[in-house]
């Protein structure tokens, strides 16, 4: 069975400040996809990224950069010079390529960004 | 535009009614799904319709009947609503041959009192 882990339930750090939520994931798939979304205070589940379990290049996008280790199961996510609107919870996702492609969740990080 | 459309936003209702969700979207997914979001914020399947044909059904009561009319429309139907329907609903619709990149609409609060 599919599992995500995101043991940091929640995380405060001040504005400006680099911050990394911890994703772990367990599947007995060899191919599959990894996700992270964003739900900000307004309540809606933003996509920010997909990864391919065959590409493990690291991947960064303006202050967001994601680290895929497929020997550790892991599928991090590094927020630089954090910003109060970065605030949010975040979930990290799995799922399997074909099939039904059901997304499976890990528990969310809430994230407080304070100024 | 809104790519996925949820209604209502926010539903509050007595235990024992029957009540209704509906979604759209407008970005030519083919597949589309229902999600709950319980009060710890956990994120869990529900169903998923590809092309009206229903594909995912976890063990969700049987209260909740979900309806595919289109391609476009996934509609939510629960009876004899209970307490712990209390959640938020989240339709969300991908295109199954693009990589299963889901896109979520705004989410019903459901409160049953």
């Amino acid at each position: 069975a599919q599992k995500v882990t995101q043991a940091q339930t929640e995380i405060s750090v001040v504005e400006k400040e680099d911050v990394t939520l911890d994703c772990v994931y367990e599947t007995r798939d060899t191919t599959y996809y990894l996700f992270w979304y964003k739900q900000p205070p307004s309540g809606e589940l933003v996509f920010l990224i997909r990864r391919n379990s065959f590409d493990e290049q690291n991947e960064i996008s303006g202050r967001y950069s994601w680290n895929f280790q497929k020997s550790t199961s892991s599928f991090n996510f590094t927020i630089t010079a954090s910003q109060v609107v970065d605030s949010a919870v975040y979930f990290c996702a799995l799922s399997e390529p074909q099939g039904a492609q059901k997304l499976v969740f890990g528990q969310g990080t809430r994230l407080t960004i304070n100024p | 535009d809104t790519a996925v459309s949820q209604t209502p936003k926010y539903l509050v209702t007595q235990m024992g009614n029957d009540k209704s969700i509906k979604c759209e979207q407008n970005l030519g997914h083919d597949t589309m799904y229902w999600y709950k979001q319980d009060s710890k914020k956990f994120l869990k399947i529900m169903f998923s319709y590809n092309n009206k044909e229903l594909i995912i059904n976890e063990t969700v009561p049987n209260r909740f009947s979900p309806k595919s009319p289109d391609k476009a429309h996934l509609n939510l139907h629960i009876n004899s609503l209970e307490l712990g329907d209390s959640a938020v609903y989240f339709c969300a619709s991908s295109l199954r041959a693009a990589k299963n990149i889901q896109y979520f609409g705004a989410g019903t609060r459901l409160s049953v009192l």
